[in-house]
């Protein structure tokens, strides 16, 4: 069981938008730490996608957007192209356990 | 442009030990938190090791403690995963990342460890 619980999975359409959940609990997300997001590939280490809730590094596109309020935050993809379907992992720290958290990963299909 | 290659995985008889070392360059090593991540076959991202800077802080998973020990040596431009007493749940491709203010900027490109009789 992960800290931070999102859904297995998710899916859509090219062209629509989808929203990936991560909920936490007032030692990690609802303690005001940041969560940040990373998209893996198959086969291929993650990579960076959102940092501080909403911010995109240099590269991603403006496509991809991160949210956050009281215990949970989302990543909301706008503009489903094929080569979005990956694993996508939010992550943040925990004062309770004094180290990072992932979450469980959610696997995004594009139908 | 930042490099991290991990190196050392491999087989390894459960209660054994392994090295792990990730090569740093591109980015001036020494004034990076680095963190080792792993991940089990068809598994999530599990945190698992994490060092300041200047090595003067670290911190474990539960799952871990007690039995790896995370290093570095900013002159060598390398950071460490010394695993010891190897069970076979610790399976898994062991990233190292490069760490800015609680997110993992840059990621080395994984190296698997098996653990199996």
């Amino acid at each position: 069981q992960s800290v931070l619980t999102q859904p297995p999975s998710v899916s859509g359409a090219p062209g629509q938008r989808v929203t990936i959940s991560c909920t936490g609990s007032s030692s990690n997300i609802g303690a005001g730490y940041d969560v940040h997001w990373y998209q893996q590939l198959p086969g291929i280490a993650p990579k960076l996608l959102i940092y501080g809730n909403s911010y995109r590094p240099s590269g991603v596109p403006d496509r991809f957007s991160g949210s956050k309020s009281g215990t949970s935050a989302s990543l909301a993809i706008t503009g489903l192209q094929a080569e979005d379907e990956a694993d996508y992992y939010c992550q943040s720290y925990d004062s309770s356990l004094s180290g990072s958290v992932f979450g469980g990963g959610t696997k995004l299909t594009v139908l | 442009q930042v490099q991290l290659v991990e190196s050392g995985g491999g087989v390894v008889q459960p209660g054994r030990s392994l090295r792990l070392s990730c090569a740093a360059s591109g980015f001036t090593f020494s004034s990076y938190g680095m963190y080792w991540v792993r991940q089990a076959p068809g598994k999530g991202l599990e945190w698992v090791a994490v060092m300041s800077y200047d090595g003067s802080n670290k911190n474990y998973a539960d799952s871990v403690k007690g039995r790896f020990t995370i290093s570095r040596d900013n002159s060598k431009n390398t950071l460490y995963l010394q695993m010891n007493s190897l069970r076979a749940e610790d399976t898994a491709v062991y990233y190292c990342a490069r760490e800015h203010f609680g997110y993992l900027q840059h990621w080395g490109q994984g190296t698997l460890v098996t653990v199996s009789s």
